[in-house]
């Protein structure tokens, strides 16, 4: 089975804060995704990264950065946290079949 | 602007009986169409797909057809059960992008 794994299920953090955000996978997979949930929009992609070190900005990247030092591992970076970033944060990989696996997520909030 | 809407927020289903979730889309360029369902607490698992060239994907309770012309998919699951209560999402694939588009869900209560 894939797993998908998130540093934090909770976190609460305060407005300017630097903020990492761990994602690692043990399937070998090449893509590895980062979305938000907010209710009434779906997932909404913030950045992606198709092999190590490479990453792509997604729909909504503004106010966060990612690394990707290691196949396994996808992290996201808010650099100075704010109170619109309160949200639900879901890591996913994906190999080369169709459908991307998730992590369980990291419900964030930002005071 | 909004490639992919499900514009069923939620829907109740008696058990047995069938549901229908509903998505349409405005990017022709798909090349898949997914359905994940979402758990709370849990992160969406991928459910079943349909490529742009079908008409209909079949997997044990559950069936997506798609409709090209209309631009519309839905997914039908019979019978419904109470653990297929959960939040349901569409969504678009075009694999040259490896980028995948989610509508904004559907909460299906399906009651005993």
């Amino acid at each position: 089975d894939v797993k998908v794994t998130q540093s934090s299920r909770y976190l609460v953090k305060r407005t300017g804060e630097k903020v990492f955000l761990e994602c690692v996978q043990d399937m070998d997979h090449e893509n590895m995704f980062w979305y938000r949930q907010d209710p009434g929009l779906g997932l909404r992609l913030i950045y992606f990264s198709y092999d190590v070190k490479m990453k792509e900005k997604g729909d909504i990247p503004e106010g966060y950065s990612v690394s990707r030092e290691k196949k396994e591992r996808f992290s996201l970076i808010l650099e100075s946290a704010s109170t619109n970033q309160t949200s639900m944060y879901l890591c996913a990989s994906r190999g080369n079949s169709i459908g991307q696996y998730f992590g369980p997520g990291t419900r964030l909030t930002v005071t | 602007d909004q490639q992919v809407k499900q514009n069923s927020p939620s829907l109740s289903v008696q058990e047995g009986r069938i549901s229908i979730l509903n998505c349409d889309y405005t990017n022709s360029m798909f090349d898949y169409f997914l359905w994940y369902k979402k758990y709370p607490a849990e992160g969406p698992t991928f459910l079943i797909s349909i490529s742009s060239i079908k008409d209909k994907n079949e997997d044990g309770r559950f069936t997506v057809f798609l409709n090209k012309s209309a631009k519309h998919l839905s997914l039908h699951i019979v019978p419904s059960q109470p653990g297929d209560s959960a939040v349901y999402f569409c969504a678009g694939e075009k694999t040259s992008y490896d980028k995948v588009i989610f509508g904004p869900g559907t909460s299906l209560s399906v009651i005993p």
